[in-house]
């Protein structure tokens, strides 16, 4: 069935380190989500990104989903305490696209 | 202000009790969905609902049950025959295009966290 993997699963790092989470689909997906959960919290949509190739950012955070549409990475460059908190890919399910599949995230974790 | 709330926040339960979770929302939403969250996991699809009197299995409905009589309202039953229902329950909305429409984010509300004594 369809899948969505997410690596690391955990990252530790010092404040001001840079961290990058990779995201891979069995499936070409027509586009890919990001979200964020706060310890304790709900996910919270980051971004979505639709074209082959393509990137976006949000001040330190740098999103990119491949050239096949089967992967994508988030990266956050310096780290601060507040990036802490898990962060979800997800992509429209084959079956349905008003429907996502998630990864299974990747929690980091920021020494200050 | 316009969201998702969800209540309780946090809920015991005996076992073998039924115990419903609310979830309402006021952005005018036609999606809704419930997923489950267990500690260090991602999220698991339980029923979704794109119309009103009309919802779907999601990947893990045994021993769940929903409604879907209001637009803005998709309340969760956990019933007795949820074997494992300890967990964090997450409600969420989207706007719903068309099943061949782009993907809208979804909007996700606090959540409410089940523990089974």
């Amino acid at each position: 069935g369809q899948q969505v993997m997410q690596i690391p699963q955990y990252q530790h790092v010092q404040e001001g380190e840079d961290f990058t989470t990779y995201c891979n689909s069995s499936t070409t997906l027509s586009n890919i989500q990001w979200y964020k959960q706060r310890p304790g919290g709900h996910p919270v949509f980051l971004i979505q990104l639709v074209k082959s190739g393509e990137v976006k950012k949000q001040k330190r955070l740098t999103f990119q989903f491949g050239e096949a549409k089967k992967n994508s990475s988030l990266h956050i460059t310096a780290t601060q305490t507040t990036d802490v908190g898990t962060y979800f890919c997800a992509g429209p399910r084959m079956d349905s696209s008003y429907k996502l599949i998630f990864g299974s995230g990747t929690r980091l974790l920021v020494r200050p | 202000d316009g969201g998702i709330t969800q209540s309780p926040k946090y809920l015991f339960r005996k076992e073998g009790q039924n115990v419903t979770l609310s979830c309402e929302q006021n952005l005018n939403h036609d999606a809704m969905y419930w997923y489950r969250q267990d500690p260090g996991q991602g999220l698991r699809l339980i029923y979704y609902s794109q119309i009103v009197n009309d919802f779907q299995k999601g990947d893990i409905a045994e021993g769940y049950s929903v409604s879907r009589e209001k637009k803005e309202s998709f309340p969760l039953t956990v019933t007795s025959a949820q074997k494992n229902p300890t967990a964090f329950y997450l409600c969420a909305s989207s706007i719903y295009r068309g099943a061949g429409a782009s993907h809208n984010e979804q909007f996700f509300g606090p959540g409410t966290r089940l523990t089974v004594l």
